[in-house]
């Protein structure tokens, strides 16, 4: 059971490039988030998805986009990177139900943009 | 807005001391949950705590709740070396499954 898996592990990219960050869950789980982690800021929410076909905007939304086409998978992407985006980024995932046990974290992406 | 704020934000301890971090939050809940996070790697879930007076412990960890007070506390009892990491607190807003998460409490426990 590989819970909730997240790549690339680490991506140094130049201003301005575009990338792709993949989360995946294996547990059935309904909804999906996307956070960024910066130092003295705890995590803060960027999107996140109820649902497959549906997303919705967090606290920091802007200059990311978000897909989810697929239950399992949920896709944060950056079409023009800026150094204010360097970061840890999490992908959490969790169950919508009467039934909760908090989030499932993956292991993080870290991005440097240079 | 929700805010979730904790302290301290930094907490340097001897081994076997027992010492309390706190987190307080600005609106209501009835949810809040407790993460552990080591240096370079993910949040591991510690507790969850799902209403008004609920505790909750594992090893020498003690979580609880007070809704009427908008405040969780986790103690910590006689210290050891493998507690050291960050600590978080989680709430969620009102009537959703998003967390506003607190600054963490980096705690670091000296031999």
């Amino acid at each position: 059971n590989a819970g909730v898996t997240q790549t690339p592990k680490f991506r140094v990219l130049k201003t301005g490039q575009s990338m792709t960050l993949l989360c995946a869950q294996d547990m059935n789980h309904e909804y999906m988030y996307w956070y960024r982690q910066d130092p003295g800021m705890g995590l803060r929410l960027i999107h996140y998805s109820v649902g497959e076909g549906t997303t919705a905007k967090g606290e920091v939304p802007d200059g990311y986009n978000v897909s989810r086409l697929k239950k399992q998978n949920f896709l944060l992407g950056l079409e023009s990177a800026a150094p204010s985006q360097t970061s840890v980024y999490f992908c959490a995932s969790s169950y919508r139900s009467d039934g909760d046990y908090g989030y499932t974290f993956g292991s993080g992406t870290r991005l440097t943009v240079v | 807005e929700l805010k979730v704020e904790q302290n301290p934000l930094f907490l340097s301890m001897q081994e076997g001391k027992n010492y309390t971090i706190y987190c307080n939050y600005s609106t209501t809940s009835d949810r809040l949950y407790w993460y552990r996070q080591d240096p370079g790697k993910s949040l591991e879930s510690l507790f969850v705590l799902l209403s008004n007076g609920a505790v909750k412990q594992e090893g020498r960890l003690m979580a609880s709740l007070d809704t009427k007070a908008r405040l969780s506390t986790l103690h910590i009892t006689a210290a050891v070396h493998d507690l050291s990491a960050t600590y978080f607190c989680a709430v969620p807003l009102s009537g959703t499954y998003k967390y506003i998460f607190g600054t963490g409490t980096r705690l670091k426990v000296l031999a």
